[in-house]
């Protein structure tokens, strides 16, 4: 049970260059989140899937693209990486109950745009 | 809108004493929950406790207790006995629970922790 896991955990881009995270979780959960976390500041949500076949936006979408793949795997493109988009970007999931459960988190991507 | 408020940038505190991480908060639905999580230098996210907005009782993990406070809107964090290995970064976080649809959490800024032998 590998939980949530993402690639690549380092990517360099210059400006322009597109790229996509992966993200694929193990545990069954329905929903599945993108977050990026800039020094200072706390995660703020990207985009998020609440199940699979539905994509909705977060605070900060501009700039990215998503697609919920399948039940598991939950992707982020950049199709024009900017200097603004260097960031820790992080996926997390989680199950489908209401309640106290938490979300769980990926190990991250560090994405650096030159 | 909500809003999750952490207004401490960086801690300190020594080993073996007691630390809180304030938390305050802002929301228009009536039911929410109050996470906490902590982020060590190596990056990943860990859940350290919860408490949801109608639990009589406030939330205790271990050396960890959540100080809730639903009129004062806060949630902070108590750490007791502080180890070094408790040196990270922590954040709040919320999430609604009848408006809020997809479970989306809102998270504050975060306070860095640094605990000292």
């Amino acid at each position: 049970n590998a939980g949530v896991t993402q690639t690549p955990k380092f990517q360099v881009l210059k400006t322009g260059q597109s790229m996509t995270l992966q993200c694929a979780q193990d545990m069954n959960h329905n929903s599945m989140y993108w977050y990026r976390q800039d020094p200072g500041m706390g995660l703020r949500l990207i985009y998020y899937s609440a199940s699979e076949g539905t994509t909705d936006k977060g605070e900060v979408p501009n700039g990215y693209n998503v697609s919920r793949l399948n039940k598991r795997e939950f992707s982020l493109r950049l199709e024009s990486a900017a200097p603004s988009q260097t960031s820790v970007y992080f996926c997390a999931s989680r199950p489908p109950e209401q309640g106290s459960y938490e979300q769980y988190f990926g190990p991250g991507t560090r994405l650096t745009v030159t | 809108a909500q809003k999750i408020t952490q207004t401490q940038p960086g801690m300190f505190v020594q080993e073996k004493e007691a630390v809180t991480l304030d938390c305050t908060y802002d929301t228009s639905d009536p039911s929410y929950g109050l996470f906490w999580y902590k982020q060590p230098s190596s990056g990943e996210m860990i859940f350290l406790i919860y408490q949801g907005s109608y639990d009589q009782q406030n939330a205790t993990e271990g050396r960890y207790s959540l100080n809730f406070q639903k009129a004062r809107k806060s949630a902070n964090l108590v750490i007791s006995a502080s180890q070094l290995g408790d040196s990270a970064m922590y954040f709040c976080a919320m999430r609604g629970m009848i408006y809020n649809q997809g479970g989306k959490l809102i998270f504050g800024q975060g306070t860095e922790l640094s605990v000292k032998p």
